[in-house]
């Protein structure tokens, strides 16, 4: 069976120190990948989306990156983090067919002060 | 107007009530319906998942789509305090991103 991991679960940096949020995946092969955020009370917001090795989508242009380094490795990064950076970020991976189930993982809560 | 409309609640019922949870959607292209669980904390856990009009039932949910009218439901029967969580429609159309509303919370109180 598939797994998704995602870690750490919990940090609280300093307003301008870097961040690497990582996610991988188990038991699949070539899913998509990808990166929301969720602000108190407030919805999904999708920040990164991955087809494949190496390339990244963007939806929300803002201070934060991504990369795929290997098929089932998602990354989230920051080499400057804001007070917005603040948030729960989560990692999900569907299969590239079909109807777009996503697969969450227990997501990673960002305190940034 | 926001894609997908969910009402934020907080919606609070006694144990034992039936539950209505319900979204709005703008775009008649949406195709795929979904509701997902999510507990305080954690990630969102796929819950329900149809493609049609018409009831899809699992055990005591039940996801309705009204394709007719852009409105979607997740009812909850016998509710319990286990199903106090963040209640989340999504919602697809083939070849783009799946598309969140809000969220409402829902809280059973024993």
């Amino acid at each position: 069976s598939q797994t998704i991991h995602q870690w750490p679960a919990t940090l609280v940096q300093p307003v301008g120190s870097p961040l690497s949020l990582e996610c991988t995946v188990e038991g699949t092969s070539n899913p998509n990948l990808y990166w929301y955020r969720q602000a108190a009370g407030r919805g999904l917001q999708l920040l990164f989306y991955s087809i494949g090795i190496g390339q990244i989508s963007s939806e929300v242009p803002q201070n934060l990156s991504a990369s795929r380094p290997q098929d089932r490795q998602f990354i989230l990064s920051s080499k400057k983090l804001l007070l917005s950076d603040s948030g729960f970020y989560l990692c999900a991976w569907s299969m590239d067919s079909g109807a777009n189930v996503l697969t969450f993982g227990a997501g990673s809560r960002l305190t940034v002060l | 107007q926001k894609e997908v409309e969910q009402d934020p609640g907080p919606l609070s019922v006694p144990e034992g009530a039936i539950v209505s949870l319900n979204c709005t959607y703008s775009n008649s292209a949406f195709q795929y319906f979904m509701w997902y669980r999510q507990y305080s904390r954690k990630g969102p856990e796929l819950l329900m998942y149809t493609y049609s009009s018409g009831n899809k039932e699992d055990g005591r949910f039940t996801a309705q789509v009204d394709k007719s009218s852009k409105y979607i439901s997740l009812f909850i029967r016998d509710s319990q305090p286990s199903d106090s969580a963040t209640y989340l429609c999504a919602i697809y159309n083939a070849g783009n991103m799946l598309t969140f509303g809000g969220g409402t919370r829902l809280m059973v109180k024993p």
